[in-house]
């Protein structure tokens, strides 16, 4: 299974962009990269995934390498509740399972 | 709206007692996961399911199981809970394997 590394934590000042790198440099070619959430102690969030192209959503933006071998999650204007969690997940396959790291904390200050 | 929901979200229990702890979607979707989370271990995957009659063993199994006799449910059972099992759970479910999967808010089990 490929693995993810990210920075432990990051701080961001609020209403500027927040900038979360991962490294999956194991990735095979049909695997995609999903990112999720956790906020204190909820369940963890969708926020959202690609395979090799850039995408975009109401939450945030997934960057991908050409070579797929790390990725940019990008929050626009990060905002006090933003501060959380943030997991990156190479998705098993085909099987579906998504296998958590530690992930990166973000907290965003005022 | 669809939703999945866990209960119950908070349980205390016994060791070597027997423990289920549920888990229900109203999205249809086949594809359904239990986690446990505890500090400095992140979420491990306990044991999935990809339809009714369908289950299979995660990275923790050892001391739980599931079965899935409807879509909607996929009920954890503890068969004779450990101290060690004290944890959070979240159950997940998806609709197909590289879509997006949906966590319910968690179960809180002491084992004492």
């Amino acid at each position: 299974d490929a693995k993810t590394t990210q920075p432990p934590s990051m701080d961001c000042a609020e209403g500027r962009a927040a900038n979360l790198p991962c490294n999956h440099s194991t990735i095979s070619g049909n695997e995609y990269v999903y990112w999720y959430r956790q906020i204190h102690s909820q369940g963890p969030q969708y926020i959202i995934h690609g395979l090799k192209n850039n995408e975009t959503n109401e939450m945030a933006s997934l960057i991908i390498t050409e070579d797929r071998k790390s990725s940019t999650l990008i929050l626009p204007h990060a905002t006090l509740r933003d501060t959380a969690v943030y997991y990156c997940i190479v998705r098993v396959g085909n099987t579906g399972k998504l296998i958590f790291g530690q992930g990166t904390t973000l907290q965003v200050k005022p | 709206d669809a939703e999945i929901t866990q209960s119950p979200r908070h349980k205390i229990t016994e060791t070597g007692r027997q423990v289920t702890l549920a888990c229900h979607q109203t999205w249809n979707h086949n594809n359904m996961f239990w986690y446990r989370q505890d500090l400095g271990h992140g979420l491990r995957l306990i044991h999935y399911s990809y339809g009714v009659h369908d289950t299979n063993k995660g990275e923790v199994s050892d001391g739980y199981s599931v079965s899935r006799s409807n879509t909607e449910d996929l009920p954890l059972t503890l068969e004779s809970a450990a101290s060690s099992q004290t944890s959070v759970y979240f159950c997940a479910s998806s609709a197909q394997p590289n879509t997006e999967a949906f966590f319910g808010q968690g179960t809180r089990l002491t084992v004492v």
